[in-house]
């Protein structure tokens, strides 16, 4: 399996509070990934970045910052939760360059619920 | 806009039956295909992409998935389903112009019955 640590596995949390998911690869690869998997939703992707201190926005990025300091850490911050940020969140890497042929490679997930 | 539409959202068989998971894109160019399996409380492991060349490729577990370009689809099969291959598939897909990103299909659970 790729070297991909989601931390923490769970969290529980109250509406307005900032939460902050922690995503540390071993595999220098330069993509991370930040997605959400809701139920008949499958995969929206958040943020993603590109390199250090090189990040874009996904196709459901309103609600979430994301920050980039070192190749190997990728956080996803919620400024302040919401309910309808209870989700699982996946962080995944992948290589770069030209071989964009290269797969994602996912972690275990942290499982969200915000009350 | 760039979609992947699993149109199962659950597909039933039998152990030792042939299996299908179907997958359309609907992405620019030719896009790189990809198939991933989900375990319950796991992340998405790869399974096969598809680069060029072949139309039928192989990957792990003894799936393979079939590449059509008229059709813009890319099914994933197996000869010979087993308990153990349910889970829940994804069809993913890349641009090979813009490479930033991933396309998720919505995922089909497949349940393979003794």
């Amino acid at each position: 399996d790729a070297g991909i640590t989601q931390s923490p596995r769970h969290k529980v949390t109250e509406t307005g509070t900032p939460v902050t998911l922690r995503c540390h690869q071993t595999e220098n690869h330069r993509y991370m990934y930040w997605y959400r998997q809701d139920p008949g939703h499958g995969l929206r992707l958040i943020h993603y970045s590109y390199g250090v201190k090189d990040t874009d926005k996904g196709e459901v990025s309103d609600g979430y910052s994301v920050s980039r300091s070192k190749t190997e850490d990728f956080l996803l911050t919620l400024e302040s939760a919401t309910s309808s940020q209870t989700s699982v969140y996946f962080c995944a890497i992948s290589e770069s360059g030209s071989m964009g042929h290269q797969p994602q490679h996912f972690g275990d997930g942290t499982r969200l619920s915000i009350l | 806009a760039q979609s992947v539409a699993q149109p199962e959202d659950q597909v039933n068989v039998a152990e030792g039956n042939p299996l299908t998971v179907k997958c359309t894109y609907s992405v620019s160019g030719n896009p790189y295909l990809f198939w991933y399996v989900q375990y319950p409380n796991r992340g998405l492991q790869f399974l096969l992409k598809y680069i060029t060349g072949d139309n039928l490729v192989k990957g792990s577990y003894g799936f393979e998935a079939e590449f059509n370009k008229s059709q813009t689809s890319f099914h994933l099969k197996k000869p010979s389903a087993l308990v153990s291959d349910s889970a829940l598939y994804f069809c993913a897909v890349r641009d090979r112009n813009n490479f930033n990103k991933f396309y998720f299909g919505s995922g089909t659970k497949l349940n393979v019955k003794p």
